[in-house]
């Protein structure tokens, strides 16, 4: 069975400054990863996804993710965070076939003016 | 020109009551899946169906029952609603039952149980 671990529950930046929210994955198979962003009260908006070719995926809004298959990481970075981008991150996993996404527990990005 | 819609986005509702939430999509996709976001923001998936099929149902207790009249929507019903039972649901959809297929999310409901 697949899973995620999103090891910081909180990750506080200072605005300008570059940002990474750290994601590691388990699967049996190939492992296709994505990540959703969450604003409070609203639903979850897709950022990025990793399927194959290039380790680093560029997605919405400036982020980017880096796939690491040694290290079964797929961490999302940014080079200059805003404010606005504050919210909750999930980081998710399927393996192929009927499987639906599983998530990682979320973990909530401050930006500091 | 909602891509998933749900109705509606707060419910509360009283021990004991059975109460229903609407999901519908338009963009076309084969699979649509209901999941659960508890106090601690964890999501877990409850039901998937494709095309109108249910193909997977995680361990869910059955006063949970999905329905989907087309494949275009996919509703839930809760019977004999219980505290525990307050969360956010999602409904979401997927394109086809691949594995490249990003997920589409509904803006959620909210469920109080008092």
């Amino acid at each position: 069975a697949q899973s995620v671990a999103q090891p910081e529950d909180q990750v506080n930046v200072a605005e300008g400054n570059p940002l990474t929210v750290k994601c590691t994955y388990s699967v049996s198979g190939n492992p296709y990863l994505f990540w959703y962003v969450q604003y409070p009260n609203r639903g979850l908006q897709f950022l990025l996804k990793y399927i194959t070719g290039d380790n680093l995926v560029k997605g919405s809004y400036g982020f980017e993710a880096e796939f690491n298959k040694s290290q079964t990481s797929f961490h999302l970075k940014k080079p200059s965070a805003l404010v606005s981008d504050s919210a909750l991150y999930f980081c998710a996993v399927r393996d192929g076939g009927n499987t639906p996404l599983v998530f990682g527990k979320g973990t909530r990005l401050s930006v500091i003016a | 020109d909602t891509a998933v819609s749900q109705t509606p986005k707060y419910l509360v509702t009283q021990m004991g009551n059975d109460k229903s939430i609407k999901c519908e999509q338009n963009l076309g996709h084969d699979t649509m899946y209901w999941y659960k976001q508890d106090s601690k923001k964890f999501l877990k998936i409850m039901f998937s169906y494709n095309n109108k099929e249910l193909i997977i149902n995680e361990t869910v207790p059955n006063r949970f029952s999905p329905k989907s009249p087309d494949k275009a929507h996919l509703n839930l019903h809760i019977n004999s609603l219980e505290l525990g039972d307050s969360a956010v649901y999602f409904c979401a959809s997927t394109a086809r039952p691949g594995v490249a297929s990003e997920a589409f999310f509904g803006q959620g409901t909210r469920l109080t149980v008092v």
